[in-house]
């Protein structure tokens, strides 16, 4: 069983419409939980931490996390172009050396003009 | 900026040639890591360090040597290297353990082995 689990997509939405990308995770001491953003060639950047059960918004992304249900999801509203980009779930919990990052394979993501 | 800062960007390299990648953060954190990317794959973790001390070594072949100086320098001796190492590969950086915070990633760079 993977670590962090995303559908790859490629998920397509028209501009102006809510994105909404999933996760799940396996382990339940799971603590922190991320999502980075991934434009093509580029290095990931975190755009939303969460790190207790409900809803955290931040402009335009909102993550919402369910502990119970090991499920983790972001919704982009008024999806624009420039949101076309791969999403990445990270999870962080404690492990043999210290905290430890497990990333979800990502979700492609390409909002249409 | 992010903070992390990788070079060179981008590396074509032939299999016998020895090659070093850099990463220095500013951010005061003091755990780093290299990562692997290839397409269609999770990031996958290669080393990590905590307060200069390697914690973690993920089966990594020997002909990728990490070393880490001090808390804001990292290298990534490259050796002999196969056409299947051709990958983008990034470094990060965290405050440990207290932190709740994500990892920093640097620019990456992009590896061509030919």
């Amino acid at each position: 069983q993977k670590e962090v689990e995303q559908n790859s997509g490629p998920l397509s939405v028209p501009e102006g419409a809510i994105a909404s990308l999933n996760c799940t995770y396996s382990d339940r001491g799971s603590q922190s939980f991320f999502w980075y953003r991934q434009y093509s060639g580029k290095s990931p950047e975190l755009i939303m931490s969460i790190y207790s059960n409900g809803d955290k918004e931040d402009g335009r992304f909102t993550a919402q996390l369910n502990k119970a249900s090991q499920y983790v999801s972001l919704l982009i509203r008024d999806s624009q172009p420039s949101d076309s980009a791969t999403y990445l779930c990270a999870v962080k919990r404690p492990g043999n050396t210290g905290n430890q990052f497990y990333f979800g394979t990502g979700t492609s993501l390409t909002v249409i003009p | 900026e992010t903070g992390v800062t990788q070079t060179p960007r981008h590396l074509v390299m032939g299999m016998t040639n020895k090659k070093s990648l850099k990463c220095e953060q500013h951010l005061g954190h003091n755990a780093m890591y290299w990562y692997k990317q290839s397409a269609k794959k999770p990031l996958e973790l290669m080393f990590v360090y905590s307060l200069e001390e390697r914690v973690e070594n993920n089966s990594v072949p020997s002909r990728f040597s990490p070393e880490c100086p001090n808390s804001s320098h990292l290298f990534l001796h490259l050796h002999t290297l196969q056409p299947e190492d051709s990958a983008l590969y990034l470094c990060a950086s965290s405050q440990e353990p207290q932190g709740r915070g994500g990892y920093t990633f640097g620019s990456g760079t992009r590896l061509t082995v030919v």
